[in-house]
């Protein structure tokens, strides 16, 4: 069991540009969630899928962000014309059913915008 | 709505001394209750969750936890710190499927 898996780990944009981060879950688990972590803010809650299919988005900026999850094996996060204040290290977490199991996080993507 | 705060941001402690972080929550219900460590470059880590039952809860390291509903606590003790124990500790709530963090605590265990 490799765990949950986040690509990439480090990821540079210039302002504008447009990032996309990616997360295996770990094989079984149900549910999926996206955290932000900075400094300042700590730990955010971004959004959250069960069964593939989004069930809180309420941490999600309106504008600017999106995420999926297409199959049972990956969820995405993209952020649109990144800006400086969206740098941050945004991690993925998995657990068999709900946020009440224990969540497995990854390592997360450390996202810097120039 | 649900919340943590973990009211010291740094603790520093020597080697082989009693540890204990604060956690305070509100929730409307009963909720799950969690603390998770996070090492330097890594993701965070369950330690312990506590939901029912007895309000000491064990975890792993030796690291153990007691609930107070009247004190809306859930404070993290450890009986003797070792240098590994350096990291980032988290206390955490549910009483939905949504986990809501507190800002975290930075131990430091001194020589």
């Amino acid at each position: 069991n490799a765990g949950v898996i986040q690509t990439p780990r480090h990821k540079v944009t210039g302002k504008g540009q447009e990032a996309t981060l990616w997360c295996e879950p770990i094989s079984g688990h149900s549910a999926v969630f996206w955290y932000r972590q900075t400094i300042v803010q700590g730990l955010e809650f971004l959004t959250y899928f069960r069964n593939q299919a989004p069930i809180d988005d309420s941490g999600m900026p309106k504008e600017r962000f999106s995420a999926q999850m297409p199959n049972q094996s990956h969820s995405t996060l993209k952020i649109q014309s990144t800006q400086p204040q969206d740098s941050a290290v945004y991690l993925c977490a998995s657990s068999l059913v709900r946020g009440q199991n224990t969540l497995y996080f990854g390592a997360g993507t450390r996202l810097s915008v120039l | 709505a649900q919340s943590v705060t973990q009211p010291d941001a740094r603790v520093t402690v020597s080697e082989g001394a009693s540890l204990q972080l604060r956690c305070k929550y509100s929730s409307s219900v009963t909720p799950y209750l969690f603390w998770y460590v996070q090492y330097p470059r890594q993701g965070l880590q369950l330690l312990l969750k506590y939901y029912s039952g007895d309000p000491v809860v064990q975890g792993v390291n030796g690291f153990e936890a007691e609930f107070s509903k009247s004190n809306s606590s859930f404070h993290l003790r450890k009986a003797s710190v070792h240098w590994s124990d350096s990291a980032v500790y988290f206390c955490a709530v549910s009483n939905t499927d949504k986990v809501v963090f507190g800002t975290g605590t930075r131990l430091q265990v001194s020589p």
